[in-house]
């Protein structure tokens, strides 16, 4: 199995552009998760899906939009990036819906908006 | 005030040395995660736990719920444990709230 999977691990864009991160899972798992990591921030919830068909804001979500498009697929899409999206990106899922249930991450994107 | 807070921030240990990293969390909470960001950025999960106290191998996680803190022990530590250990509590619905994380390092 390889867990939850990302793509891509690396992206530049320019201030602007557009693009989607990709993420899927092969654990059958229902619950999927996006976080943003921030230099001296914690992790921070920007979208999650506790099931499929169902999508819903975190804490961070503005500038963002997430299509669930299957059980296995979790996409985060910055349809116009700015500076302040720099970050690394890292999707996550769970079994069950809720956060008392073991999280498992993917590998990170590492996206940097010049 | 964070909802979520670390302790040390930053931590060196020679090998064999017990390690001890600090959580303290303010408010009600149904279950508190510990997890492990490795060198190279990758996080998995180690413990999930609401009360007492949890053991895999060197590494022991315990949480006292009515002082609403959590430690998380390394018994004989090695440089391998080097990484940044990361405390999370799930408050409401599917929501967790992540601490700013321990930086460890374990010298040879």
């Amino acid at each position: 199995n390889a867990g939850v999977t990302q793509t891509p691990k690396f992206q530049v864009l320019k201030t602007g552009q557009s693009m989607t991160l990709q993420c899927a899972q092969d654990m059958n798992h229902n619950s999927m998760y996006w976080y943003r990591q921030d230099p001296g921030m914690g992790l921070r919830l920007i979208y999650y899906s506790a099931s499929e068909g169902t999508t819903d804001k975190g804490e961070v979500p503005n500038g963002y939009n997430v299509s669930r498009l299957n059980k296995r697929e979790f996409s985060l899409r910055l349809e116009s990036a700015a500076p302040s999206q720099t970050s690394v990106y890292f999707c996550a899922s769970s079994e069950i819906a809720g956060a008392s249930d073991t999280q498992y991450f993917g590998p990170g994107t590492r996206l940097t908006v010049l | 005030k964070n909802e979520v807070e670390q302790s040390p921030q930053n931590l060196t240990a020679q090998e064999g040395e017990f390690i001890t990293i600090n959580c303290s969390y303010s408010v009600g909470i149904s279950a508190l995660h510990w997890l492990q960001q490795h060198p190279g950025g990758g996080i998995v999960s180690l413990f999930m736990l609401s009360s007492g106290k949890k053991k895999h191998g060197r590494l022991i996680a315990t949480i006292n719920i009515q002082e609403k803190h959590s430690s998380l022990h390394i018994t004989a530590s090695h440089p391998r444990d080097s990484a940044v250990y990361i405390c999370a509590v799930a408050t409401s619905g599917s929501r967790l709230t992540f601490g700013e994380g321990t930086q460890l390092t374990v010298n040879p």
